[in-house]
């Protein structure tokens, strides 16, 4: 039940651009997703819905594919600040439950 | 409150004990979340509060783990006979209601030697 993250690990150039995949294998209703810095708590950025509606509040996108079971995170013209590790979380249902995938570790280096 | 606050920050206790774990959500955040991120890992998902209730505590690892949410306001976790595996960051989030990201607290990381 836990979504797939890829890739694992990413490093950057600053300015240079990253994708980030969440993978379900059940019908996903939202995907959330995060960035944790190292020793902090998770910061939240997007909620993509099913039905295409997205709340978030950075500059940063998603995508929501509902057919393919999968979002996608994308980071353009990355900045330092960016580095740390991106979280999706998907829920399968109406509730407030989410289920979090394994993480990918972006570093971007200047 | 301003955001989600955790206590203790640290807790180190000896194997067998009990430790309890408090979260104080952000103020008419109807929606409590416990998780639990071993060192380099994932969120775990433990269980979470709509109001007073817990619709769901399919997370809880074994019958060590218990939760209550009182006043919908501050929830306790409770670990009995803590085991080393025990050992990890203990993650509180609260959101509103209706579907909102989650905001965390800073969480309590638990030692048990």
């Amino acid at each position: 039940q836990q979504p797939v993250q890829s890739p694992q690990a990413v490093i950057l150039r600053e300015g240079e651009d990253a994708v980030i995949n969440c993978s379900s294998s059940k019908a996903l209703y939202s995907v959330h997703w995060y960035r944790q810095k190292h020793g902090e708590a998770p910061v939240f950025l997007m909620i993509l819905l099913k039905g295409g509606e997205q709340k978030g509040h950075e500059k940063i996108s998603a995508s929501f594919n509902e057919k393919k079971q999968q979002s996608s995170l994308y980071l353009t013209a990355s900045q330092l600040s960016y580095s740390g590790t991106y979280f999706c979380g998907t829920s399968t249902s109406g509730t407030y439950k989410y289920i979090f995938g394994t993480g990918t570790r972006l570093k971007v280096l200047a | 409150g301003a955001g989600v606050s955790q206590s203790p920050s640290n807790k180190v206790t000896e194997k067998g004990k009990d430790v309890e774990l408090r979260c104080d959500p952000i103020s008419g955040h109807t929606a409590l979340y416990w998780y639990r991120q071993r060192l380099g890992q994932g969120l775990e998902f433990l269980i979470y509060f709509q109001g007073n209730s817990a619709p769901d505590k399919s997370g809880l690892p074994s019958d060590r783990f218990s939760a209550e949410r009182t006043g919908e306001s501050v929830s306790t976790l409770t670990i009995q006979r803590t085991q080393q595996e025990d050992s990890a960051v203990y993650l509180c989030a609260s959101s509103p209601e209706g579907v909102y990201g989650y905001t965390f607290g800073s969480g309590t990381r638990l030692t048990v030697v």
